[in-house]
C-alpha cells in the first residue's frame, strides 16, 4: 500500500463548476500538507500548504485536512479552463526532511 | 517564482554514456533535492541534500550519484545511463525546517 493515494482521473468539468480533489494517506506522523499544480512541461506549483486539521482559503481555492480520517482535498471554486493541470497532494512529518507526493489527478475544465 | 534553474532542459543521449544534470538556486536554501518524475508513479525522491557536503539517499538512488561542493549548486550524475533511467527530473528547494519545497521546470532526458 502507498502512503499516499490519489485518484489519477482524469476528471473533466465544465467551466464555472466546483471541484473537489483528495488524498487519502496512512502515516499518522504527518502534519503539514501541501497542493501543488502542475502544468505540461513544467515544474510542480505550490499552491496550499496547511499545518494539522484544519481550513484553509486562497481566492478561488480551499485545502481541508482531516487528520482524524487521514483525508486530505482541495476545492477549486468556479473553475477556469486555465485551472486545467495536474494537481498533487503532498505531506511530510515534523521538519518537513521528506516529502511524500501523491501521484497527481489530471483535470480538465472545458469552456 | 522561486530561483531555480535546471539544466539542460532537454537531452538525448546513448545507453551507457554518463550524464550530468545540474541544479542552480539563487535563493541560498540550505535544502536540496533529485526527483524523478514517471507516469504512474509520480515524484520519486533519489537523493537530497541539507547542505554543503552532505548528502544522502532516496528511494531510487542506485545508479544515481550527487555532489554539492558550492550552496547554490546541486549536481546530480547518471555513470552510465540506461534506458530504465529515461525520464524527467525536477530539483526541488527548501528553506528552513517546516518550509515547502519549490520546483525547477525540470529536465527531459531520453537514453536511446
Amino acid at each position: 500500500q502507498k502512503e499516499v493515494e490519489q485518484d489519477p482521473g482524469p476528471l473533466s468539468v465544465p467551466e464555472g463548476a466546483i471541484v473537489s480533489l483528495n488524498c487519502t494517506y496512512s502515516n499518522s506522523a504527518f502534519q503539514y500538507f501541501m497542493w501543488y499544480r502542475q502544468y505540461s512541461r513544467k515544474g510542480p506549483e505550490l499552491l496550499m500548504y496547511t499545518y494539522s486539521s484544519g481550513n484553509k482559503e486562497d481566492g478561488r481555492f480551499t485545502a481541508q485536512v482531516d487528520k482524524s480520517s487521514k483525508y486530505i482535498s482541495l476545492f477549486i471554486r468556479d473553475s477556469q479552463p486555465s485551472d486545467s493541470a495536474t494537481y498533487l497532494c503532498a505531506m511530510s512529518g515534523l521538519g518537513g526532511f521528506k516529502t511524500i507526493f501523491g501521484a497527481g489527478t489530471r483535470l480538465f475544465v472545458k469552456a | 517564482d522561486a530561483g531555480i534553474t535546471q539544466s539542460p532542459r532537454h537531452k538525448v543521449t546513448e545507453t551507457g554514456t554518463p550524464v550530468t544534470l545540474r541544479c542552480h538556486q539563487t535563493e541560498n536554501h540550505r535544502y536540496m533535492y533529485w526527483y524523478r518524475q514517471d507516469p504512474g508513479h509520480g515524484l520519486r525522491l533519489i537523493h537530497y541534500s541539507y547542505g554543503v557536503k552532505d548528502t544522502d539517499k532516496g528511494e531510487v538512488s542506485d545508479g544515481y550519484s550527487v555532489s554539492r561542493s558550492k550552496t547554490e549548486d546541486f549536481l546530480l550524475t547518471l555513470e552510465s545511463a540506461t534506458s530504465s533511467q529515461t525520464s524527467v527530473y525536477f530539483c526541488a528547494i527548501r528553506g528552513d525546517s517546516n518550509q515547502p519545497q519549490h520546483f525547477g521546470d525540470g529536465t527531459r532526458l531520453s537514453i536511446l
